[in-house]
């Protein structure tokens, strides 16, 4: 099973909302990353977990916040977002995340988020 | 991490041979290059890993130079359903290397 799972497929909500998106993967992989992806931009990495332990933060602001409850799974939590924030939200999948992009990621199929 | 150039858009039609080349001049000696392919609305799919000299599996080839300042990926025979962007990315020699995804190429493949 190489799959990553990503719930919900769609979401909206308003800036008061909060929300979480969830990932989930099979592949005995000990690293995840959520990538955050703009209409005709590159993914933009946001986060990545090792191990089940915060390993990399790319300055994301503290209106998203990571959780990785076990190794096969990842949260993002959405906490007063910006219109901004709309975006499509990728969950990844690596070995251990000791290889950075030399390590193949298994991408899920996003979560398409609009922020009103 | 090294930075990558890659053409911003390709087209090509239906049954020819695709390359497309990527640069990375300060490429670091334990770095590899990978490349990711992305359609609309999906995530992007590893398509290939190299470190020197050609590397093939069943979906395409990657060719590095000796002075590993270059890459092309070789598409044989596209089709319609190859049209995607194509992200080349250089790194992995440490745990603290910074994943980024270049602009990458877009390519239109015609009928």
């Amino acid at each position: 099973d190489t799959e990553v799972t990503q719930t919900p497929k769609h979401l909206v909500m308003g800036m008061t909302n909060k929300k979480s998106l969830k990932c989930e993967q099979h592949m005995g992989h000990r690293a995840m990353y959520w990538y955050k992806q703009k209409a005709k931009k590159p993914p933009e990495l946001m986060f990545v977990y090792s191990y089940e332990k915060l390993s990399i933060n790319e300055s994301v602001p503290s209106r998203f916040s990571p959780e990785c409850p076990n190794s096969s799974l990842l949260n993002l939590h959405l906490h007063a977002l910006q219109p901004e924030d709309s975006a499509l939200y990728l969950c990844a999948s690596s070995q251990d995340g000791t290889s950075g992009s030399g390590e193949t990621q298994y991408f899920g199929p996003g979560t398409r988020l609009l922020v009103l | 991490l090294a930075k990558t150039t890659q053409p911003i858009s390709m087209d090509s039609y239906e049954g020819q041979e695709v390359n497309i080349t990527c640069s990375h001049n300060n490429i670091a000696t334990n770095d590899y290059i990978t490349w990711y392919q992305q359609f609309p609305s999906q995530g992007p799919r590893f398509i290939i890993q190299g470190y020197k000299t050609k590397v093939t599996n069943e979906v395409a080839s990657l060719f590095i130079p000796a002075d590993r300042k270059s890459s092309t990926l070789s598409l044989p025979r596209v089709s319609l359903s190859d049209t995607a962007v194509y992200y080349c990315l250089v790194g992995g020699g440490n745990r603290d290397d910074k994943i980024i995804f270049g602009k990458g190429t877009r390519l239109h493949i015609l009928p």
